[in-house]
């Protein structure tokens, strides 16, 4: 079974562009959550969808936003990109809202480099 | 400010011996706190996961100690080998809550 997959893998940008990120959660999940993870620090929440609403979203400006499909594949999109967006983005998928079943599985993650 | 504190940054242990990680929470509605390991160019990976009504979670190698009155967990690596060289993270949520906390991280490094 494949599991989270995300893509692209890395990406470079230059400041004010808009970036979109795109993952595919493992068949039967519904719930997929976006962390990122600047180099050397742990992975910090972003969002979480379940069945297509958004259920939590953590400190992060206006700038980054997601939407998840009737598929459960989910895209992050980030405007005006900055210096400091600069990170691994990590996407992970739960059979049910992480909480419940206590597991999340993270993908390979998408490095975006902005210039 | 950071809601789980985890030490030491970077640790190198020997073949065989046993590798310690600690870390401290100051939100007591935690209720569940998993460890994830994760490899160069890799995402984490779940590796143990324990909840505040047992003291001790034990699987393989591998066992989380937790001191809910001093609000500390800690990860313990036993017969510890070079390919458990990673960076470890602890991590605390809450029922409700949607997300994870991790912590900073602890770059493991298990000479031969």
């Amino acid at each position: 079974d494949a599991g989270v997959t995300q893509s692209p893998t890395h990406l470079i940008k230059t400041r004010g562009q808009h970036v979109t990120l795109r993952c595919s959660p493992i068949s039967g999940h519904k719930s997929v959550s976006w962390y990122q993870q600047v180099l050397g620090q742990g992975p910090q929440f972003i969002f979480q969808y379940y069945e297509k609403e958004e259920r939590g979203r953590g400190n992060f400006p206006d700038r980054f936003s997601a939407r998840q499909f009737p598929n459960y594949s989910s895209e992050l999109n980030v405007n005006a990109l900055l210096l400091g967006d600069s990170a691994l983005y990590l996407c992970a998928s739960s059979l049910v809202l992480a909480r419940s079943t206590g597991e999340l599985f993270f993908g390979e993650g998408s490095r975006l480099t902005v210039l | 400010q950071q809601q789980v504190k985890q030490s030491p940054q970077s640790l190198i242990v020997q073949k065989g011996g046993i590798s310690i990680i600690n870390c401290a929470y100051e939100n007591t509605a935690f209720d569940y706190f998993p460890w994830y390991q994760q490899f160069p160019g890799k995402g984490p990976a779940l590796l143990i996961a324990i909840r505040p009504d047992v003291s001790e979670k034990k699987e393989g190698r591998f066992t989380i100690s937790f001191n809910k009155s001093a609000k500390q967990f800690s990860l313990h690596i036993m017969d510890s080998q070079p390919g458990d060289s990673a960076t470890y993270f602890c991590a605390a949520s809450q029922t409700g809550a949607n997300n994870l906390f991790f912590g900073t991280g602890t770059r493991l490094t298990v000479i031969p």
